[in-house]
């Protein structure tokens, strides 16, 4: 079980350009959490998927984010039009179904991003 | 929604002496409460949990105590080790909702 994989693990951009994050859950794990990590701070939450279905996404902004998480392929976490302060470091979780967790979540590597 | 604060926000030990790191919730409908050790540059990673109907769980020099009553919980690490050296997060969980406290930076001086 390769665990959960995120890529690319560093993205430049520059301000007004599209950054894609892509989150493959681990194997088995239909549920993905995105969260955002500012420097020297915690973990925010910012959106809850399943298989084709946004399930709560109260932590993201209400502009320029979007995510998705299609029938088939990786998790994808887009933001347009980067400004300085997307710059962070972003974490993606998987869960299994609920009937055999506790909840709880396995964390990728992240994508830290820089915006110039 | 939930909200979890987190204490202390630094914590500097011995090596060999113990460390408690605690955590306080709103929801009392959050169910479960997992642990996350953070390395510099390194993701999370889950290193204990515990749910609601459970006052305390050990695994070796790691235990987390619960006290719903209190809506608070703790971290307690035994005989601190160098290794230890990173940031802990607590969470509490409410249905789908994780919500993550801000983090401890837990420092053992050799």
């Amino acid at each position: 079980n390769a665990g959960v994989m995120q890529n690319p693990r560093h993205l430049v951009r520059r301000r007004g350009q599209e950054a894609r994050l892509r989150c493959s859950p681990m194997k088995g794990h239909s549920h993905v959490y995105w969260y955002r990590q500012l420097p020297e701070e915690g973990l925010k939450f910012m959106v809850y998927l399943q298989k084709e279905n946004i399930i709560d996404e109260s932590g993201m902004p209400k502009e320029r984010f979007s995510a998705e998480f299609p029938k088939e392929g990786p998790s994808i976490l887009r933001i347009q039009q980067v400004v300085r302060g997307d710059s962070a470091a972003y974490f993606c979780a998987s869960s299994p179904p609920e009937a055999l967790s506790m909840g709880e979540q396995y964390f990728g590597p992240g994508t830290r991003l820089t915006v110039t | 929604g939930e909200n979890v604060e987190q204490h202390p926000s630094t914590l500097s030990v011995q090596e060999g002496d113990s460390a408690v790191i605690k955590c306080t919730y709103s929801d009392s409908a959050s169910n479960y409460f997992p642990w996350y050790k953070q390395e510099l540059g390194k993701r999370p990673q889950l290193i204990i949990d515990i749910r609601s109907n459970v006052g305390e769980k050990k695994d070796q020099r790691i235990a987390v105590t619960l006290n719903k009553t209190a809506k608070h919980f703790s971290l307690h690490i035994t005989e601190t080790q160098p290794e230890d050296s990173a940031v802990y997060f607590c969470a509490a969980k409410v249905d789908n909702d994780m919500r993550f406290g801000a983090g401890t930076r837990l420092t053992v001086k050799p």
